[in-house]
């Protein structure tokens, strides 16, 4: 069965410094999305992507964030400016058509010190 | 009202027993349903989508009720691999987000 990818699947970073986690989408997919789930938390909505431009993005989506596809198959999310809040897993998710169901890559654990 | 609402938990069922868990979405807008479950740690996977006429996949079942905002999930005959925490999921309403709930978490007893 196609699956998500992402990688790495643990990152540590010291504060203040940039970080950019990476993913590939299913194949024929054409919805990107980024979520993600600070520990004890519910997965909260980031970003979703859809030809080449952002179609929504959530209030955690800051100026600090950014997205990009910089080829035909990788979907990377850039975290500019580290802050220890943003320690969370992040998880990456695809779709075929818009409302149909998402499929999410095992994740990335970002590690803030 | 939180956008999705679900019973925390946890549920602590013996093995092959009947379980069922509970949803309300406050976006009256919303287009589409799932339940995704959630292992510790892990990526949410889909255990299956809603629809308004009940669907049924081996020993879950789900059902959708509109006019209440109202979501259901049924396991029968439980298992120890039912273990996880159960992701009531909504989407639409004019936008692609996928909005959670917290999670029901299942522990299924021997």
């Amino acid at each position: 069965e196609p699956e998500v990818t992402q990688t790495p699947s643990h990152q540590v970073t010291q504060m203040g410094q940039e970080v950019i986690l990476r993913c590939v989408p299913i194949s024929n997919h054409l919805y990107f999305y980024w979520y993600r789930q600070i520990l004890g938390q519910k997965v909260e909505f980031l970003v979703s992507f859809y030809n080449n431009e952002i179609s929504e993005k959530s209030e955690i989506f800051d100026d600090q964030f950014s997205v990009e596809r910089p080829d035909g198959s990788n979907f990377t999310l850039k975290i500019r400016s580290t802050k220890l809040e943003d320690s969370a897993m992040y998880f990456c998710a695809s779709s075929d058509v818009t409302h149909q169901p998402q499929h999410f890559g095992d994740g990335t654990r970002l590690s803030i010190l | 009202r939180k956008e999705v609402e679900q019973d925390p938990g946890p549920f602590n069922v013996p093995e092959g027993a009947t379980v069922a868990f509970n949803c309300t979405y406050s976006n009256s807008a919303s287009q589409s349903f799932f339940w995704y479950r959630q292992d510790c740690r892990k990526e949410p996977k889909l255990l299956m989508s809603v629809y308004s006429s009940g669907n049924e996949d081996g020993r879950f079942t789900a059902q959708l009720n509109r006019a209440s905002q109202y979501i259901s999930l049924l396991i029968r005959d439980s298992k120890l691999s039912d273990s996880a925490t159960y992701l009531c999921v909504v989407n639409g309403g004019g936008n692609e987000k996928l909005t959670f709930g917290t999670g029901t978490r299942l522990t299924i007893i021997p």
